[in-house]
């Protein structure tokens, strides 16, 4: 599966969107990009996934660049709640590689 | 909640002893995976089944690991003669086929003295 880089760490304020972003230059055709988050001693939790179109679900988006080498993850409203490492992933089948992820802290 | 669970939340072991943990996966998923987290690090995949067939365990970290999944059902994943170097988070997480949409359970904490 192709490497990802996320920025190690982000501070965004409550209320307000936060964008993740994800490079996956070396990203293969038939890789999805899936995000997952881990808030503090729990269990990862999915979040979105998608191949080269925009999608968007009750939790983020996900906007995926034309040439697919990057990724931005947005939560529209950041709350508190919100504060977790933040993982994504290029995966093809059922084999996920998790990095360092990227810790985001939610700020009142 | 029709979630995965996992047995028990924390154990602790001393060096040498064998230890078994559990995972009930989400009942109409019949992809479960097994993973190892060491504090700081993203989730490490150790192995996973579809139905009760091991697909893939070369990630196990030595022979001293071993899952079982009998009926396609819960899975085990046991670990002779414990190390301290095996004190981890064991998370299990279920999929249907062909997604990596997978839902993981609360974890195993394993401390070994």
């Amino acid at each position: 599966d192709a490497k990802t880089t996320q920025p190690t760490s982000m501070d965004c304020a409550e209320g307000r969107a936060a964008n993740l972003p994800c490079n996956h230059s070396t990203i293969s055709g038939n890789e999805y990009v899936y995000w997952y988050r881990q808030i503090h001693s729990q269990g990862p939790q999915y979040i979105i996934h998608g191949l080269k179109n925009n999608e968007t679900n009750e939790m983020a988006s996900l906007i995926i660049t034309e040439d697919r080498k990057s990724s931005t993850l947005i939560l529209p409203h950041a709350t508190l709640r919100d504060t977790a490492v933040y993982y994504c992933i290029a995966c093809k089948d059922y084999k996920l590689s998790f990095g360092a992820g990227t810790t985001v802290t939610v700020r009142a | 909640d029709t979630g995965v669970s996992q047995d028990p939340r924390h154990k602790i072991t001393k060096r040498g002893q064998n230890v078994t943990f559990r995972c009930d996966p989400i009942s109409e998923h019949n992809r479960l995976y097994w993973y190892r987290q060491t504090l700081g690090q993203g989730p490490e995949f150790l192995t996973y089944f579809q139905n009760e067939a091991q697909l893939e365990k070369s990630r196990l970290l030595s022979d001293r690991f071993s899952a079982e999944r009998p009926k396609g059902s819960f899975s085990t994943l046991e670990i002779q003669r414990t190390e301290q170097g095996d004190s981890a988070m064991y998370l299990c997480a279920s999929s249907l086929p062909r997604t990596a949409e997978q839902y993981f359970g609360p974890g195993t904490r394993l401390t070994v003295t």
